[in-house]
């Protein structure tokens, strides 16, 4: 099982479409969360952390459920701009250092 | 502020030759590098993490006679691909752990990457 899961994806959407994406990660121990998006052929870059308690930015909001080990994307509103792969990531603590973990990522695709 | 630099960008080497790519942090001093690859339509997978002065962690099935680390300063690690093949054309992605850029221990700054293409 990978430690991390994603929607296989693509999501093919309308602009102004809200969308969803899940993830699940295997790993109980997990520390902290985090939805990275990446564009094609460049390095992925934080969207947001992702908190127990649920958080916003804008039209994106985060929620992480440790119970079920599940953590959540929703985009409202999309843009064209919106387009690019959502990685979910989970942070590992080893030792004395913190390992990133990435999930494969969802693509979406935002047409006019 | 928080910038990572990796050069090459891009890089095309005959099989058997060996290409080596840098990784700086430029605004900010990082006591740990993280090297990963990312091949199409796949995760980036951590590859190794590296700590300046000490010798390079390698993740599980990872050669470390092949893909040589060297973090010799708190700004600069290099990731050497020696004996390069076909098989090792990929993404490679560097990062800089950010506690000493204001960051948590989990915050990670990632250069732009380098893309290797062994003919």
């Amino acid at each position: 099982r990978k430690e991390v899961e994603q929607d296989p994806g693509p999501f093919n959407v309308p602009e102004g479409a809200t969308v969803a994406f899940n993830c699940t990660y295997s790993n109980s121990a997990s520390q902290s969360f985090f939805w990275y998006r990446q564009d094609c052929r460049k390095e992925p870059k934080l969207l947001m952390s992702v908190y127990s308690s649920g958080n916003e930015d804008g039209r994106f909001t985060a929620q992480l459920n440790r119970a079920s080990q599940y953590i959540s994307l929703l985009i409202r509103d999309s843009k064209l701009s919106d387009s690019a792969t959502y990685l979910c990531v989970v942070n590992m603590r080893h030792g004395n250092t913190d390992k990133l973990i990435f999930g494969t990522g969802t693509r979406l695709q935002v047409f006019p | 502020g928080a910038v990572v630099s990796q050069h090459p960008s891009w890089v095309i080497c005959k099989s058997g030759t060996s290409v080596k790519i840098e990784c700086r942090s430029l605004d900010f001093q990082a006591t740990t590098m993280f090297w990963y690859r990312q091949f199409p339509k796949q995760s980036l997978m951590l590859m190794a993490t590296s700590n300046e002065g000490s010798k390079a962690t390698y993740e599980q099935g990872v050669e470390k006679d092949k893909f040589l680390i060297n973090h010799a300063s708190l700004t600069l690690s290099t990731l050497t691909v020696t004996s390069a093949h076909p098989e090792d054309s990929s993404f490679y992605i560097c990062s800089a752990d950010g506690l000493l850029a204001g960051g948590g221990t989990d915050t990670q700054y990632f250069g732009p990457g380098t893309r290797l293409t062994v003919l």
